[in-house]
């Protein structure tokens, strides 16, 4: 299985302020990226989708996209408490009509008020 | 759209017994995902199907994991001879793969949280 590697924080970032969580991933033909926040005991819940080069942004929530670089980062704007949880980077394995999605270990990130 | 069902949402079984899960997907969805995770780490890719064809199983698991989709519609995961390291929470996933090289978001159940004893 290829690799995907996230910081595991915790990332401790104040409210109202940005925070930036990073992904490499190590398969070269992946095309689809996907975010996945995942409250303590709870299961993943999609944030993103990203499948081009640059920047897709969704209200607070801005995916950022570099495959040759093979990096995928998310950006949240104004964070808030409720944004305290894991954030998982869920890449495409492999380009064909058998490709699947694999998942990072996660990155904690807490807010602080 | 009901989500993805798995049950049951616990279960405590002793070392050795055999256990079975079930994950029903979005109806309209033809890929269904199996998946482990423990504490911190994030979901380890087990299998996966597309409607009912198994396309791949982790090389990583035993064989005492198999998992069938019957028809295409909802989907079993069975452990023979549970050990404590078997200990996890088991996600289902389900998507709608239009059979081209990209793969849409997964959409998860609640898991079902396994304690061997």
């Amino acid at each position: 299985q290829k690799e995907v590697e996230q910081n595991s924080g915790p990332l401790s970032v104040p409210e109202g302020a940005i925070a930036s969580l990073n992904c490499t991933y190590s398969d070269r033909v992946s095309q689809s990226f996907f975010w996945y926040r995942q409250y303590s005991g709870k299961s993943p819940e999609l944030i993103m989708s990203i499948y081009s080069n640059g920047d897709k942004e969704d209200g607070r929530f801005t995916a950022q996209l570099n495959k040759a670089s093979q990096y995928v980062s998310l950006l949240i704007r104004d964070s808030q408490p409720s944004d305290s949880a894991t954030y998982l980077c869920a890449p495409q394995e492999g380009y064909s009509s058998a490709s699947k999605i694999i998942f990072g270990s996660g990155t904690r990130l807490s807010i602080r008020p | 759209d009901t989500g993805v069902s798995q049950d049951p949402r616990h279960k405590i079984t002793k070392r050795g017994q055999n256990v079975t899960f079930r994950c029903d997907p979005i109806s309209e969805h033809n890929r269904l995902y199996w998946y482990r995770q423990t504490l911190g780490q994030g979901p380890e890719f087990l299998t996966y199907f597309q409607n009912e064809a198994q396309l791949e199983k982790s090389r990583l698991l035993s064989d005492r994991f198999s998992a069938e989709r019957p028809k295409g519609s909802f989907s079993t995961l069975e452990i023979q001879r549970t050990e404590q390291g078997d200990s996890a929470m088991y996600l289902c996933a389900s998507s709608f793969h239009k059979g081209q090289g990209y793969n849409s978001p997964l959409h998860f159940g609640n898991g079902t949280r396994l304690t061997v004893t």
